[in-house]
């Protein structure tokens, strides 16, 4: 009965590959986002989409690209791994754009060796 | 743009007394103001929100405040216990846009010694 869910939790991966983080939420929500959190445990939000529209986009590198097939699920394709780019992402979802609360999942944690 | 600040960074209590933390936030359009809790390894979890047209608001052992002519908000925890040890972040979001966009503070680890 997980709500928000993401796979894998654990990605370890060398500089350069691409890889992928998958994020399904079975409560019918209409809003999903993507967070980065650095290892200081800073939150920040990458990526929104709205019934598969993306609305929010951050000032996030292009070899990012957020893909949304429908509103239950948010996948997030990352090109060219960088060391920086080891973090926890977390997949969110919210009833709706507005102010709703919104439920995290689990995280993924990369690690780009 | 908007700015969260979160002090303190880190809190340590013993079991039993109160904790406070408090934010500041820059945007006075912002409305819109959760705490979420972080435990090691889960996803953080809304344990209480409060939106600008409140002034205080009440969950059992956890409060929080909102003076918006000052732009900060705060959460009390009392009589703490062992398992409120964690990560806690408070947010803000404005309406405007309706983006949904929740910016958040630095986080404050709360320690509770038993």
């Amino acid at each position: 009965d997980t709500a928000v869910s993401q796979t894998p939790k654990y990605l370890v991966t060398q500089m350069g590959n691409d890889k992928s983080i998958k994020c399904e939420q079975n409560l019918g929500h209409d809003t999903m986002y993507w967070y980065k959190q650095d290892s200081k445990k800073f939150l920040k939000i990458m990526f929104s989409y709205n019934n598969k529209e993306l609305i929010i986009n951050e000032t996030v590198p292009n070899r990012f690209s957020p893909k949304s097939p429908d509103k239950a699920h948010l996948n997030l394709h990352i090109n060219s791994l960088e060391l920086g780019d080891s973090a926890v992402y977390f997949c969110a979802s919210s009833r709706s754009q507005g102010i709703s609360e919104q439920y995290f999942g689990p995280g993924t944690r990369l690690t780009v060796t | 743009g908007e700015n969260v600040e979160q002090h303190p960074s880190t809190l340590s209590v013993q079991e039993g007394d109160s904790a406070v933390i408090k934010c500041t936030y820059s945007d006075s359009a912002s409305n819109y103001f959760p705490w979420y809790k972080q435990e090691l390894g889960k996803g953080p979890q809304l344990i209480i929100d409060i939106r600008s047209n409140v002034g205080e608001k009440k969950d059992q052992r956890i409060a929080v405040t909102l003076n918006k002519t000052a732009k900060h908000f705060s959460l009390h925890i009392t009589e703490t216990q062992p398992e409120d040890s964690a990560v806690y972040f408070c947010a803000a979001r404005k309406s405007s846009g309706n983006t949904g966009k929740l910016i958040f503070g630095q986080g404050t680890t709360l320690q509770v010694k038993p």
